[in-house]
């Protein structure tokens, strides 16, 4: 158990429909990050969150993209009209401050297939 | 966007031997961290090194920072079969709290 909680684990869906994973830390972290990840690639940003604030968009989120942290603790990601480009992992993490340090701590997170 | 390129991405060594992977980063960073990736799960944090350190230990880790090559290297030694995994360099730059990881080399342990 990382601490972070992501549901659903894995999502297929057709093309053209919406999907919505959740985030949940497990405790209260002020700064909440998503992460998208293709098979053999490293996790490229998306955006992230302070408390219930959205601070930053990669310019990878298109307008079908959208994140919301509605009360600073859990968070949500949609994507509407999916696309076989979409598939992928969706990783969750928080951040944490070890020795003065900001490291991430992520959720196992919610892979999405779209057919 | 991605910041690091590791190398080589991919290696496969005999258990026992040690393993070496190198990142190359582009920008001024805090510091430079180190995750590993089990097939099809979150990251999971190794060890970091602060742009002011050159080289750390972590049991079976050890990692060195080159600022003026903008480099790292992570060895990990005496390979186990539980180490097969993905590592992913990550660097935490000056101007926001943004983590940006590098593409990663595939490790896989051979018994």
């Amino acid at each position: 158990d990382t601490g972070v909680s992501q549901d659903p684990r894995h999502k297929i869906t057709k093309r053209g429909q919406n999907v919505t994973f959740r985030c949940d830390p497990i405790s209260e972290h002020n700064r909440l990050y998503w992460y998208r990840q293709t098979l053999g690639q490293g996790p490229e940003f998306l955006t992230y969150f302070q408390n219930e604030a959205q601070l930053e968009k990669s310019r990878l989120l298109s307008d079908r993209f959208s994140a919301e942290r509605p009360k600073g603790s859990f968070s949500t990601l949609e994507i509407q009209r999916t696309e076989q480009g979409d598939s992928a992992m969706y990783l969750c993490a928080i951040l944490l401050r070890v020795s003065g340090a900001n490291v991430l701590t992520f959720g196992a997170g919610s892979r999405l297939t779209v057919l | 966007s991605q910041q690091g390129e590791e190398d080589p991405q991919a290696l496969s060594i005999q258990e026992g031997e040690n393993a070496t992977m190198n990142c190359s980063y582009k920008t001024s960073i805090n510091n430079l961290q180190w995750y590993r990736q089990n097939s099809g799960r979150g990251l999971v944090h190794l060890i970091l090194i602060r742009s002011n350190e050159r080289e750390k230990h972590s049991g079976r880790l050890r990692v060195t920072l080159d600022t003026s090559k903008k480099s790292s290297s992570l060895l990990i030694t005496a390979s186990r079969a539980a180490d097969t995994a993905s590592y992913f360099c990550a660097t935490d730059e000056f101007r926001d709290d943004k983590i940006i990881f590098g593409k990663g080399t595939r490790l896989h342990i051979l018994p």
